[in-house]
């Protein structure tokens, strides 16, 4: 299996830019995470879908930010505006739910974003 | 409230060497457990899970655990480290019950002396 994919790996944009990050998750995982990774608030959940369903998007920063899975093998996670403060490593990671005595989430690589 | 807690952000052990890192967790009902290990610029990885049964776990790379409900804690260890250990591990307590929740500790770094 190929694992979780996430695209672009790095990015570097401006201050009021928008930026999409995308994930492609394991085919058959019906569970996905979005996690944001700073030094100063460590690993975040930021929003958590279930066949494609949002489920839990309380840590979603702010309006700034949106998710959307339009299917089972595709996320994006969107930033618009982009502030400086965003800057941190984006992870996506997903989960086969329909065994549940595993709980295992196989993440993908991140893609560092930085924001100037 | 369900927490876990990683009491310690660095340690360093020199190559060779024993090695345990400590979580503790707070919980009402059965705790199921997870250790990640998060090499630099990479995502994290499982390296061991306690769901039930025996108490001490064995995982990837040599790493085991022992889960303590008396202490709260699930400690990981590893008898020699090597190089290739240094990395960051996280401690993961698994909500079965509260929507398969993963409330995740803050993270130990290693740090290996050569």
């Amino acid at each position: 299996d190929a694992g979780v994919i996430q695209s672009p790996r790095h990015e570097v944009t401006e201050m009021g830019q928008e930026v999409t990050l995308r994930c492609k998750p394991i085919s058959g995982h019906n569970s996905l995470f979005w996690y944001r990774q700073t030094m100063m608030r460590g690993l975040e959940l930021l929003i958590y879908f279930n066949n494609n369903v949002p489920i839990d998007d309380s840590g979603m920063p702010e309006d700034r930010f949106s998710a959307k899975m339009p299917n089972a093998s595709f996320s994006t996670l969107k930033i618009q505006p982009s502030e400086p403060r965003d800057s941190a490593v984006y992870f996506c990671a997903s989960r086969n739910d329909r065994a549940l005595y595993t709980g295992e989430l196989f993440f993908g690589e991140g893609s560092r974003l930085t924001v100037l | 409230a369900q927490s876990v807690t990683q009491p310690d952000i660095h340690i360093t052990v020199s190559e060779g060497a024993s090695l345990e890192l400590r979580c503790n967790y707070s919980y009402g009902a059965t705790p199921y457990l997870f250790w990640y290990v998060q090499s630099p610029g990479q995502g994290l990885q499982l390296l061991l899970k306690y769901f039930s049964g025996d108490t001490l776990v064995q995982g990837i790379k040599g790493f085991e655990a022992e889960f303590k409900r008396s202490q709260s804690s699930f400690n990981l260890r590893k008898p020699s480290v090597h190089w290739s250990d240094a990395a960051e591990y996280f401690c993961a307590l698994y909500l079965m019950d509260s929507n398969y929740q993963l409330i995740w500790g803050a993270g130990t770094k290693l740090i290996i002396k050569p």
